[in-house]
C-alpha cells in the first residue's frame, strides 16, 4: 500500500517552460487535492476533485490546470512557468466527510511533495 | 479573512517542558472537523487528530493532548514534557461539511524543543 505518490520531488524550471507534477493514490480515496506550500504561509489549495471527472479551483488556481480521469490520477499542470510559482506542491487525497465520529473520512493523507523552482 | 489562525509563529522550548499550540477557527458551519497535522523537517506533512464540531470532549494520546472549547472557537494543542523529536511545524487545520470538504490550514507554529 503506498498511499499517495508524487513525481517528481524535485524540478528546476526555465520561466515559461511547462510541465506537470503526477500524483496517484491507491486507497481508492474519491477526494483529491493539490496544494502549495510557501515559507510562512501555511498551505494553500489550487484545486480539487471529489470524484473522476469532476474538478473546481480553490484558492489559488491561477497558471494551473487540472484533470480527473481515474480515481487514481490527479495531474496538476503548470503553464508557462513563472517565479511566483516556485513553491512545495502538495498532492493529498481524502474519503468524503460524513458525521460519524468514529469514521476515518475525510483524513488527508499527503505525498511526499515535490520541490519546484523557476528561474 | 482567515478561516484558521494560528497566532504563534515561532515558538522555543527546553526539552521537558510543556507547550501549548494555539489555534483559532472561523466557520458558520455547524458541522465541520478540526485537524492538527505535524511537519518535521524533513517535510512530510503527518496526521495527528481529527475532531467533529459534536464533540467537544477533550483528547489524550501519551504526552500530546486536546482541547476543543466552541464557546472561544478554539482547538489548542498541549505537548507535555517536550522532547527534540517534537521539534517541527504544526498545523492546525479546518474542513466545513458543507463546503465540498474543502480544507483551511492556518499558517502554522514552528516548534523548536531545545535539549
Amino acid at each position: 500500500n503506498a498511499g499517495v505518490t508524487q513525481t517528481p520531488k524535485f524540478r528546476i524550471l526555465k520561466i515559461g517552460q511547462s510541465m506537470t507534477l503526477q500524483c496517484t493514490q491507491d486507497m481508492n480515496h474519491n477526494y483529491m487535492y493539490w496544494y502549495r506550500q510557501d515559507p510562512g504561509m501555511g498551505l494553500k489549495l489550487i484545486y480539487y476533485s471529489v470524484g473522476a471527472g469532476i474538478t473546481d479551483k480553490g484558492e489559488v488556481p491561477n497558471g494551473y490546470n487540472v484533470s480527473r480521469s481515474t480515481t487514481e490520477d490527479f495531474p496538476l499542470r503548470l503553464e508557462l512557468a513563472a517565479p511566483s510559482q516556485t513553491s512545495v506542491y502538495f498532492c493529498a487525497s481524502s474519503y468524503p466527510p460524513d458525521r460519524s465520529y468514529y469514521s476515518g473520512a475525510n483524513v488527508l493523507t499527503f505525498g511526499a511533495g515535490s520541490r519546484l523552482t523557476v528561474l | 479573512a482567515q478561516k484558521v489562525t494560528q497566532a504563534q509563529t515561532e515558538i522555543s522550548v527546553v526539552e521537558k517542558e510543556d507547550v501549548t499550540l494555539d489555534c483559532v477557527y472561523e466557520t458558520r458551519d455547524t458541522t465541520y472537523y478540526l485537524f492538527w497535522y505535524k511537519q518535521p523537517p524533513s517535510g512530510e506533512l503527518v496526521f495527528l487528530i481529527r475532531r467533529n464540531s459534536f464533540d467537544e470532549q477533550n483528547e489524550i494520546s501519551g504526552r500530546y493532548s486536546w482541547n476543543f472549547q466552541k464557546s472561544t472557537s478554539s482547538f489548542n494543542f498541549t505537548i507535555t514534557a517536550s522532547q527534540v523529536v517534537d521539534s517541527a511545524v504544526y498545523f492546525c487545520a479546518l474542513s466545513e461539511y458543507n463546503t465540498g470538504n474543502q480544507f483551511y490550514f492556518g499558517t502554522g507554529t514552528s516548534l523548536t524543543v531545545i535539549p
